[in-house]
């Protein structure tokens, strides 16, 4: 089944030591994006990519990094992990978003998330 | 811009019985709308969508929702809750520069 994987499923680093987390999908999809999501909250948007184009949240801390090699891999890093950086961390992707003029414009199409990755910092 | 309120942090249903979660949203442009369950420790999963064909949606699991545009609401319903249905509820509205707004979620809570 097509399908967004999520590795490893629980994570535990070190205050200060960098982790990434990886992200894989057979949707080929062409919008990939990393939400952090704490306790009792709704998913925060960190960033998002539409192919390769990197798009940053305004408030996402520079302490958080992401890489797209190819369509299908995403990976998050987390350069120097703080105890507030503990949280779910969930991919998602989406298809069928377009660029037009005023840029990034969706179509109503739904997001199809990972497991997600449950980060604990010791 | 876009966003979107969940009336309920919290619902308590018993077994057998309806549910019903509220969701009302705002748009400049003809919204999408979704809801996505989430149960413990996992990510959340698409339980039905509206882009403006059927005003009623169905969608998984006997939820259905209805689109009520001079309401500006979204609701989410059952006529009877499952034990399994114990989860948490995100209403989300998308539509134009596509980012997703999710409302903060509502927790059901499904007493046997």
């Amino acid at each position: 089944d097509a399908m967004v994987i999520q590795n490893p499923r629980y994570q535990v680093t070190q205050f200060g030591k960098p982790v990434t987390l990886s992200c894989s999908q057979t949707l080929n999809h062409n919008v990939m994006y990393w939400y952090q999501q704490k306790s009792s909250q709704a998913p925060k948007l960190l960033f998002h990519y539409y192919d390769k184009d990197f798009n940053n949240e305004a408030d996402t801390p520079d302490n958080f990094q992401s890489r797209r090699p190819n369509t299908s891999f995403c990976f998050l890093d987390i350069r120097s992990p703080g105890l507030g950086d503990a949280a779910m961390y969930l991919c998602a992707t989406s298809t069928m978003v377009t660029r037009g003029p005023l840029g990034l414009a969706g179509a109503g199409y739904e997001q199809y998330f990972g497991p997600g990755t449950r980060l604990t910092v010791t | 811009a876009q966003s979107v309120t969940q009336l309920d942090s919290h619902v308590s249903v018993s077994e057998g019985t309806p549910v019903l979660l509220r969701c009302n949203y705002s748009s400049s442009y003809s919204p999408s709308l979704f809801w996505y369950v989430q149960h413990p420790n996992k990510g959340l999963q698409l339980l039905l969508k509206y882009t403006s064909a059927a005003t009623l949606v169905k969608g998984i699991n006997g939820f259905e929702a209805e689109f009520k545009k001079s309401e500006t609401s979204f609701h989410l319903t059952k006529p009877s809750a499952h034990m399994s249905d114990a989860a948490e509820y995100f209403c989300v509205v998308g539509r134009g520069s596509y980012i997703p707004t999710f409302g903060r979620g509502t927790s059901l809570i499904v007493h046997p």
